[in-house]
C-alpha cells in the first residue's frame, strides 16, 4: 500500500521569505497523482497544487511550486514570498491512477511570522 | 458555483445516540468520499461512492458506521450507537472523472463531539 510521509510536523517562516515543505511517498506504481492541500484554521481543505507523475515539468501556481523527484519519490512544496494568510496545515496527498484510494500525509503546520 | 456542502457544522451529542452527517456534493461530480480527521490518525478515507454506488468501504471502522447515497446530490454518514472515540472532524469530498487528474473538493467538515 502507498504511504505518504511528511517529516516536518511544524515549520515557520518569516513573512516575505521562502519555505519548503517536504513530502516523500512509497509506491510501486508508475502512474499516479500528487497533491498539496492547505487546511487553515477555518478547517477547509483547499487544493494548492497538483502534479501528474508522467509530467517531468514541476507544477507552479503563482507563489506555490513543487520539486517533484520521481526517482527519489519526493514531492516538496515551495512557498515564495510567504504571506500571513499562508499559515495553515499543509497536507501532501497521493492518489493512484487506478483507484480512488487517496493517501494523505500527517501534515505540516506552517507558521508565518510578521 | 456552490462547493461541497456539509451539515451540521458542529454536532455535540451523548454517547449511545445516533448521529447523522449530511453531504451535498458539487453538481455534476460523480464521486463522493467520506473522510475522518483525528489528531492521532490524520485523514482517513472511510468510504467512497461512484454514481451513487458504494465502491470501497474498507475504511469504515466498524458496523456502527454506515453510509448511503440515495441520489446524486445527497449522502449521509450515520453512526449508531455513537461512542466518545468517534469524536473527530468528518469531511465529505467530491470529484469528477477520477481517471483524470481531477482533485477532490472538500466540504467544510463536521466537527463531531461525543460526550
Amino acid at each position: 500500500a502507498q504511504t505518504v510521509t511528511q517529516s516536518q510536523p511544524e515549520m515557520s517562516v518569516q513573512e516575505a521569505e521562502t519555505v519548503t515543505l517536504s513530502c516523500t511517498y512509497d509506491t510501486s506504481e508508475s502512474d499516479y497523482y500528487l497533491f498539496w492541500y492547505k487546511q487553515p484554521p477555518s478547517r477547509q481543505m483547499i487544493l494548492v497544487i497538483r502534479q501528474e507523475a508522467y509530467k517531468q515539468q514541476n507544477a507552479t501556481e503563482n507563489r506555490f511550486s513543487v520539486n517533484f523527484q520521481k526517482a527519489a519519490k519526493s514531492f516538496s512544496l515551495k512557498i515564495s514570498d510567504s504571506q500571513l494568510g499562508d499559515a495553515a496545515m499543509y497536507f501532501c496527498a497521493y492518489r493512484s491512477e487506478d483507484n480512488n484510494d487517496m493517501r494523505f500525509g500527517a501534515g505540516t503546520r506552517l507558521t508565518v511570522k510578521p | 458555483d456552490a462547493g461541497v456542502i456539509q451539515s451540521p457544522r458542529h454536532e455535540v451529542t451523548e454517547m449511545g445516540q445516533e448521529v447523522t452527517l449530511r453531504c451535498k456534493p458539487i453538481s455534476g461530480h460523480d464521486y463522493l468520499f467520506w473522510y475522518r480527521q483525528t489528531m492521532m490518525r490524520g485523514l482517513e478515507l472511510l468510504i467512497y461512492f461512484n454514481n451513487n454506488v458504494p465502491i470501497d468501504d474498507s475504511g469504515m471502522p466498524e458496523d456502527r458506521f454506515s453510509a448511503k447515497m440515495p441520489n446524486a446530490s445527497f449522502s449521509t454518514l450515520k453512526i449508531q450507537p455513537s461512542e466518545p472515540r468517534d469524536s473527530a472532524v468528518y469531511f465529505c469530498a467530491s470529484s469528477f472523472q477520477v481517471i483524470f487528474n481531477q482533485p477532490q473538493h472538500f466540504g467544510d467538515g463536521t466537527r463531531l463531539s461525543i460526550l
